[in-house]
């Protein structure tokens, strides 16, 4: 899995919109970029993932660079329950046949949203 | 639908001995993935079960093993514990066919202490 990179932490008020980059700069082709959140104490939950086109839901939106070696996290009003450490993984669209090809999580965003 | 479902939620042990945590996937899931998290090194991938059989390993030694049985759920083991074991154990379960929308849902977590 591609390698990536995120600030450790970032603050944002409330009802701003809260953008949380993240460098993928060795992602291939086949890489997705997923982005999971965690909330203390527990699982991560999925929000949002794309390949090359930006997406959009619910939750959030991705913005995916031109070269797909940087993407931007949306949040567009964030809430004080968007407190919450962001993490943004390339994972493969197909299964390589061996090896350690689980999520490689890295240390994430811890995102404080100030009141 | 429910969702993935960690038995226990929390656990204490001591050094030396074995424990058995248990994870119950999504109806339709046939792919278990588990993950250790601690403070220090976050969040890191144990091995992947797909349809009874480990697909994916990663860098952990062999007192960590795991099985898959025929309806998707899944057990994981640590024999000889050490106090390093200690930490919160995720599991996450999806489709496993690496397609396009392969979201990971996981579980709230087993907190495994050892004394």
């Amino acid at each position: 899995d591609a390698k990536t990179t995120q600030p450790p932490s970032m603050d944002c008020a409330e009802g701003r919109a809260a953008n949380l980059p993240c460098n993928h700069s060795t992602i291939s082709g086949n890489e997705y970029v997923y982005w999971y959140r965690q909330i203390h104490s527990q699982g991560p939950q999925y929000i949002i993932h794309g390949l090359k086109n930006n997406e959009t839901n619910e939750m959030a939106s991705l913005i995916i660079t031109e070269d797909r070696k940087s993407s931007t996290l949306i949040l567009p009003h964030a809430t004080l329950r968007d407190t919450a450490v962001y993490y943004c993984i390339a994972f493969p669209n197909m299964y390589s046949g061996g090896g350690a090809d689980g999520l490689t999580f890295g240390k994430g965003t811890h995102l404080i949203i100030q009141p | 639908k429910a969702g993935v479902t960690q038995t226990p939620r929390y656990l204490i042990k001591t050094r030396g001995q074995q424990v058995t945590l248990s994870c119950s996937p999504i109806s339709g899931h046939r792919s278990v993935s588990w993950y250790q998290q601690t403070p220090g090194q976050g969040l890191q991938f144990l091995f992947e079960y797909f349809s009874e059989t480990q697909r994916n390993k990663g860098n952990f030694p062999g007192r960590f093993s795991g099985r898959q049985f025929s309806n998707s759920r899944s057990e994981m083991n640590v024999s000889t514990l050490e106090l390093g074991d200690s930490a919160l154990y995720l599991c996450a379960s999806s489709f496993g066919d690496r397609g396009k929308n392969e979201k990971l849902f996981f579980g709230s977590g087993t907190q495994l202490s050892v004394l």
